[in-house]
């Protein structure tokens, strides 16, 4: 198993665009989570969907930004419109039934001009 | 509210002294607490979790209700060890398996 997949690796894009980031869970997982990672604030929990419903959103920073989990393998995260504080690591991370280990993808790493 | 306070951006060490990272919670249900490690272009990953309560490479930590702490030690640290480090409360919320609230991390750096 290649674990939790993340794409892009790294996005450099400038303010205003819109900016979509990936996450493939590790198969067979119902509990989806997205970070964000800054050197100020640490690692924030943005959102989690648990079987494919978002269950606590209370993190996602404002209206620009909002996250989907159209099936149990795909998860995006949207940034429109992008500022420069969006800048950070953005972190997947997912985890199943039978544990409540989180395993985190690699992270998508932002930057906006 | 809950809460997790890593009072340690940094903390650097001598090969072979021993090591603790502070870690304490602030949450009203009863604590279900973690330690994640981010090694040098590695993923963050599960170091240990107190319910376990085991040692994984040297380190252990020990839930103390009394002092709401969960601090991480090592008798021996060793430059393999360098990396951030993440304390995480677990949150349950509804019927899911809810989700970690983590500190802000330490970043432990051990010296030759």
């Amino acid at each position: 198993d290649a674990g939790v997949i993340q794409s892009p690796r790294h996005e450099v894009t400038e303010m205003g665009q819109e900016v979509t980031l990936r996450c493939k869970p590790i198969s067979g997982h119902n509990s989806l989570f997205w970070y964000r990672q800054t050197m100020m604030r640490g690692l924030e929990l943005l959102i989690y969907f648990n079987n494919n419903v978002p269950i606590d959103d209370s993190g996602m920073p404002e209206d620009r930004f909002s996250a989907k989990m159209p099936n149990a393998s795909f998860s995006t995260l949207k940034i429109q419109p992008s500022e420069p504080r969006d800048s950070a690591v953005y972190f997947c991370a997912s985890s199943g039934h039978r544990t409540d280990t989180q395993y985190f993808g690699p992270g998508t790493r932002l930057t906006v001009l | 509210a809950q809460r997790v306070t890593q009072p340690e951006k940094l903390l650097s060490v001598f090969k072979g002294a021993p090591v603790e990272l502070k870690c304490n919670y602030s949450y009203s249900g009863s604590p279900e607490l973690f330690w994640y490690v981010q090694y040098s272009r590695q993923r963050l990953q599960l170091l240990l979790r107190h319910i376990s309560r085991e040692s994984i490479k040297g380190f252990t930590a020990d839930l103390n209700k009394g002092e709401t702490s969960f601090h991480l030690k090592k008798p021996f640290a060793q430059e393999e060890d360098s990396a951030m480090y993440y304390c995480a409360l677990k949150i349950r919320s509804g019927g899911s398996q809810g989700n970690l609230i983590f500190g802000k991390g330490t970043k432990l750096s051990v010296k030759p």
